[in-house]
């Protein structure tokens, strides 16, 4: 695997159910992100990871709880979500979170249904 | 507060034209901008990014210019071609960690 690659590409789940999105980078990067990709709406940074630690929460509600248990593997977890909720969501890396270093890399997306 | 507008919302050209994609965006103090490509339905593929202190980027076809006095950004496609046909997005990265998107250009290159 070459790149950012993120599981499932699909997923369809009721309101009360619990699901994580899995991001995996094979890039050597430092630092990952959460996108949300609605439709007739610009990307939304949800989150930021350098080294594991989180450095941004954009605002994001907490049915939304990420994990970064190592720099290559990030998760997005999600519980009693809202038809609003529905979108594309993205992970990003970049090498780190400094200026020269802060090209960001993105995966193909889990395209998210909520009924 | 950072907006980033990039106009036109959506392109048709034939192929073969020269086209530019422009991104404006309102506080000049940005660290870089990214120019990136998006298929439908996938993720995005960066293109070419400037860093604050550059005035452009160039790889193969394309070239980005970025102006920030202005605030303003444009992207150069050279002899357009069908598989040219995605929706371009400019991102500006400012102070902290957050980067800012626009709604994109939808380019449609007939051939």
């Amino acid at each position: 695997e070459t790149g950012v690659t993120q599981t499932p590409r699909h997923l369809v789940m009721g309101m009360t159910n619990k699901k994580s999105l899995k991001c995996e980078q094979h890039l050597g990067h430092n630092a990952m992100y959460w996108y949300k990709q609605s439709a007739k709406k610009p990307l939304e940074l949800m989150f930021v990871y350098s080294l594991e630690e989180r450095v941004e929460n954009n605002s994001v509600p907490s049915r939304f709880s990420p994990e970064c248990p190592n720099s290559s593997h990030l998760f997005l977890h999600l519980h009693t979500l809202q038809p609003e909720d529905s979108a594309l969501y993205l992970c990003a890396s970049s090498q780190d979170l400094r200026e020269v270093h802060y090209e960001q890399y993105f995966g193909p997306g889990t395209r998210l249904t909520v009924t | 507060k950072q907006e980033v507008t990039q106009i036109p919302a959506a392109l048709s050209v034939p192929e073969g034209e020269n086209l530019v994609l422009n991104c404006s965006f309102t506080d000049s103090a940005i660290y870089n901008l990214q120019w990136f490509r998006q298929d439908p339905g996938k993720g995005l593929t960066s293109l070419l990014l400037i860093q604050s202190s550059q005035r452009e980027q160039t790889s193969g076809r394309l070239n980005a210019s970025l102006d920030k006095s202005s605030g303003r950004s444009t992207l150069y496609i050279a002899a357009s071609q069908p598989g040219d046909s995605a929706t371009y997005l400019c991102a500006v990265r400012r102070g902290g960690f957050k980067t800012i998107f626009g709604a994109g250009t939808r380019l449609f290159v007939k051939a």
